[in-house]
């Protein structure tokens, strides 16, 4: 079974501070996983993912398939970072399982 | 190029009701599939179809049912609607289950209230 756990429902911290969202998962094959971000009355979109090991708007996520974890780390939180975040875990069944999403909120 | 589109954006039934919401993927997508969001349980998978069959389907009742037509436009149908159907429905479409880039790309739902 394929299973995403995002332990925070909420996360606050201020601006410039560094911002970790935690995922963790739960998966048998080789998994494949995403960030996915939801802004303010915005479609959901994808951020990244941990095979393009790329950092998009200054967020970088490293897969440990030890830990089975794929955290999300910013080192300068910013305003505009603002946001619903979902981690989302790919089989090979063509579905993606999400977690059930970290609120991110960036205070001035 | 247009997005995912989704109608109709809001609606409002009563329980014993049935409820048909569309999707319309982006021009050339192949591979749609459809999420229910609720506030309590998240994004819910429901069913993938490519090419106008369903290669996977979630842990729903079978009074959630869908299809995919030759244009790759989807349907899906909730019938006997119950209070706890009350969600929002996101589509979304990819030119091939995780492509080149894994990309799903998604609508902005369907509001569905049950009363």
């Amino acid at each position: 079974a394929q299973r995403v756990t995002q332990p925070e429902k909420l996360l606050s911290v201020f601006k410039g501070a560094p911002v970790e969202l935690k995922c963790n998962y739960s998966y048998s094959g080789s998994p494949e996983l995403f960030w996915y971000v939801q802004y303010s009355r915005q479609r959901l979109q994808l951020l990244l993912r941990h095979i393009s090991r790329e950092s998009i708007k200054g967020f970088t996520a490293d897969l440990n398939k030890g830990e089975t974890s794929f955290h999300l780390k910013k080192p300068f939180a910013q305003e505009e970072d603002s946001a619903m975040y979902y981690c989302a875990l790919g089989g090979s069944n063509y579905k993606l399982t999400f977690g059930k999403g970290t609120l991110l909120t960036v205070n001035p | 190029k247009a997005g995912v589109t989704q109608t109709p954006r809001y609606l409002i039934k009563t329980r014993g009701q049935q409820v048909t919401l569309s999707c319309s993927p982006i021009s050339g997508h192949r591979s749609v599939s459809w999420y229910q969001q609720t506030p309590g349980q998240g994004l819910q998978f429901l069913f993938e179809y490519f090419s106008e069959t369903q290669r996977n389907k979630g842990n729903f009742p079978g009074r959630f049912s869908g299809r995919q037509f030759s244009n790759s436009r989807s349907e899906m149908n909730v019938s006997t609607l119950e209070l706890g159907d009350s969600a929002l429905y996101l589509c979304a479409s990819s030119l091939e289950w995780r492509g080149d880039t894994g990309e799903l790309f998604f609508g902005e739902g369907s509001r569905l209230t049950v009363l």
